[in-house]
């Protein structure tokens, strides 16, 4: 699976939006973006995915440049209850061997009152 | 469905006793993960299964490690002669086959004293 990158912390005002940037610059054209997020002392739980084109759902919406390099996670308004390590994971869906998810150390968005 | 459900949430034991968590994922789903996080890490992947077959094991998983799902329903991870090091949350994640998400459970704190 293709190595991402992200920044280890981003803080973020409370009703504003977070963009949450991950860089996946040797990703491969079956290789799809995923964002799980991680609230303290709990499991991660997804967020979204996509291939090529922008994804939105009741959570986030996710851009994913034109040519598949980078990506950024959307929370329109976020909330207190947003504050979480964000995981963005380049991940091959074929049904063959690899299946596995493999998370990096994520991105901590602190959301502040 | 509840989702995945992990027991116990917490297990507190002394070096070289032997522990044992279990893992009932969501009742469809046929894949089930385990993995391993320790403080400031992301999820490291363990082992999965494709129903009752355990198709891949990680070189973190020792002899003393083992994990099992007879049925092809819930999964158990016993950990023999544990360690210091063996400290850590233990997750477990089942998903369908397709371009879906995993869920997690909450995960087991393990402390090794």
């Amino acid at each position: 699976d293709a190595k991402t990158t992200q920044p280890p912390s981003m803080d973020c005002a409370e009703g504003r939006a977070a963009n949450l940037p991950c860089n996946h610059s040797t990703i491969s054209g079956n290789e799809y973006v995923y964002w799980y997020r991680q609230i303290h002392s709990q499991g991660p739980q997804y967020i979204i995915h996509g291939l090529k084109n922008n994804e939105t759902n009741e959570m986030a919406s996710l851009i994913i440049t034109e040519d598949r390099k980078s990506s950024t996670l959307i929370l329109p308004h976020a909330t207190l209850r947003d504050t979480a390590v964000y995981y963005c994971i380049a991940y091959i869906n074929s049904g063959g061997s690899n299946y596995k998810l493999t998370f990096g150390k994520g991105t901590l968005l602190t959301v502040n009152p | 469905d509840t989702g995945v459900s992990q027991d116990p949430r917490h297990k507190i034991t002394k070096r070289g006793q032997n522990v044992t968590f279990r893992c009932d994922p969501i009742s469809e789903h046929n894949r089930l993960y385990w993995y391993r996080q320790t403080l400031g890490q992301g999820p490291e992947f363990l082992t999965y299964f494709q129903n009752e077959a355990q198709l891949e094991k990680s070189r973190l998983l020792s002899d003393r490690f083992s994990a099992e799902r007879p049925k092809g329903s819930f999964s158990t991870l016993e950990i023999q002669r544990t360690e210091q090091g063996d400290s850590a949350m233990y997750l477990c994640a089942s998903s369908s086959q397709g371009p879906y998400g995993y869920t997690f459970g909450s995960g087991t704190r393990l402390t090794v004293v």
